[in-house]
């Protein structure tokens, strides 16, 4: 397809376990943005790559978190030794050139349950 | 501390008539708003946006007002279908599309 795709659509892990989210951005997007959005609530900024440099991870909540684009394309969201509050939905979106007034297209999701 | 702001949780209207979407913002550096549109279980879609520069932009059934003085935008659906039935969050961007979301409105048309 010619949209964001995100995988896994759902994740189940117990509490302390490390986890994996990864993004397909468009081809040929530029930007790529992490947002999380727990029930509830807008989607909340987490980072943003311009190719593989990430420029922006002032969202992140923690160290536990951590996210790579490694060859400008593909984009990894990990968190390591997760906490029943890491649940939520973890939202991928690109953008072509990440300028203002271009609209960033969203994934739908990976859906992340910490027991 | 909420930069955006939708303060209508929900919003029920018939089909056919017109559906208004508010939402406020307080950062003044704000300079560019979109509207996303949310069906359950699937990420946002970009529905319509506006730059500061202007007070008004016009897509089909979707129209987009922007208040700068009163940092305040509203979205119209004229006319409104049951299929425009979603979550409709606004957000609002400064630079280089690090977005800053609304909580979302439920919009519920009745056929």
């Amino acid at each position: 397809g010619a949209g964001v795709s995100q995988s896994p659509r759902y994740k189940v892990a117990k509490r302390g376990q490390d986890v994996a989210l990864r993004c397909d951005p468009i081809s040929g997007h530029v930007s790529l943005f992490w947002y999380q959005q727990a029930l509830g609530q807008g989607p909340e900024f987490l980072t943003y790559f311009q190719n593989e440099a990430q420029l922006d991870k002032s969202g992140l909540p923690s160290d536990r978190f951590f996210a790579e684009r490694p060859e400008g394309s593909v984009s990894t969201l990990k968190i390591q030794r997760t906490q029943q509050e890491d649940s939520a939905v973890y939202l991928c979106a690109s953008s072509l050139d990440g300028a203002v007034n271009q609209p960033q297209h969203f994934g739908d999701g990976t859906r992340l349950s910490i027991l | 501390d909420q930069q955006v702001k939708q303060n209508s949780p929900s919003l029920s209207v018939q089909e056919g008539r017109i559906s208004i979407l508010n939402c406020d913002y307080t950062n003044s550096m704000f300079d560019y708003f979109l509207w996303y549109k949310k069906y359950p279980a699937e990420g946002p879609t970009f529905l319509i946006s506006i730059s500061s520069i202007k007070d008004k932009n016009e897509d089909g059934r979707f129209t987009v007002f922007l208040n700068k003085s009163a940092k305040h935008l509203s979205l119209h659906i004229v006319p409104s279908q049951p299929g425009d039935s979603a979550v409709y969050f606004c957000a609002a961007d400064t630079s280089y599309g690090k977005l800053t979301f609304g909580q979302g409105t439920i919009l519920t048309v009745h056929p």
